[in-house]
């Protein structure tokens, strides 16, 4: 069963708007979710996570929105770049043990 | 920059080889982890180590085994490869700065034939 899950695999948007990526997660046994940026042939990188507890963390252009009635999380990037074109994983930290589980993530494009 | 580089990068091998991986790390992290990635599946933990000779399982670990006999290195190894093992294979440690950031490697592409 897939714990946490990201319905589109893949997104197009212009220059200079808005990004919205989504993310949906099965149940409340996670404390941390996190949000990883990955180029071609490149390991995930790290971009911004947000503790169980909060609704919204912002770091730059990039916040992350917590919705934990609905178990979703959104990941918004204002503007969008070109070099923001990426595959996108969400990810979301079990309380007991520790572990990260990912979702299938999300390819972004932005067009100049 | 984690300190993190794994070896081969890339490798080709048949089915029924035993393959090993190599993770190595600069920066005496205690936590270090295998993942892989596949189409559709995103990253699924196969094993992690959360010391020298402390390992455990992860979600995929059929097929596969661990050693970790130094602090900096964090072998996989898949004992006789089948074509289901052909991934994308990334090492990753947990961070000093947080105790849920995971900070991961380049990346080794596996093909097995």
């Amino acid at each position: 069963d897939q714990q946490v899950k990201q319905n589109s695999p893949s997104l197009s948007v212009q220059e200079g708007r808005i990004s919205i990526l989504n993310c949906d997660y099965t149940n409340s046994m996670f404390d941390y979710f996190l949000w990883y940026k990955k180029y071609p042939a490149e390991g995930p990188t790290f971009l911004i996570s947000i503790s169980s507890i909060k609704d919204k963390n912002e770091d730059g252009r990039f916040t992350v929105f917590l919705n934990k009635s609905a178990k979703h999380l959104s990941l918004h990037i204002v503007p969008s770049q070109p070099g923001d074109s990426a595959v996108y994983f969400c990810a979301a930290r079990k309380r007991q043990g520790g572990k990260l589980i990912f979702g299938q993530g999300t390819e972004l494009s932005v067009k100049p | 920059d984690a300190g993190i580089t794994q070896s081969p990068r890339h490798k080709v091998t048949e089915t029924g080889t035993p393959v090993t991986l190599r993770c190595h790390q600069t920066e005496n992290h205690r936590y270090m982890y295998w993942y892989r990635q596949d189409p559709g599946h995103g990253l699924r933990l196969i094993h992690y180590s959360y010391g020298v000779k402390d390992t455990d399982k992860g979600e995929v670990s059929d097929g596969y085994s661990v050693s970790r006999s130094k602090t900096e290195d964090f072998l996989l190894t898949l004992e006789s490869a089948t074509s289901s093992q052909t991934s994308v294979y990334f090492c990753a440690i947990r961070g000093d700065r947080t105790f849920y950031e995971q900070y991961f490697g380049p990346g080794t592409r596996l093909t097995v034939t």
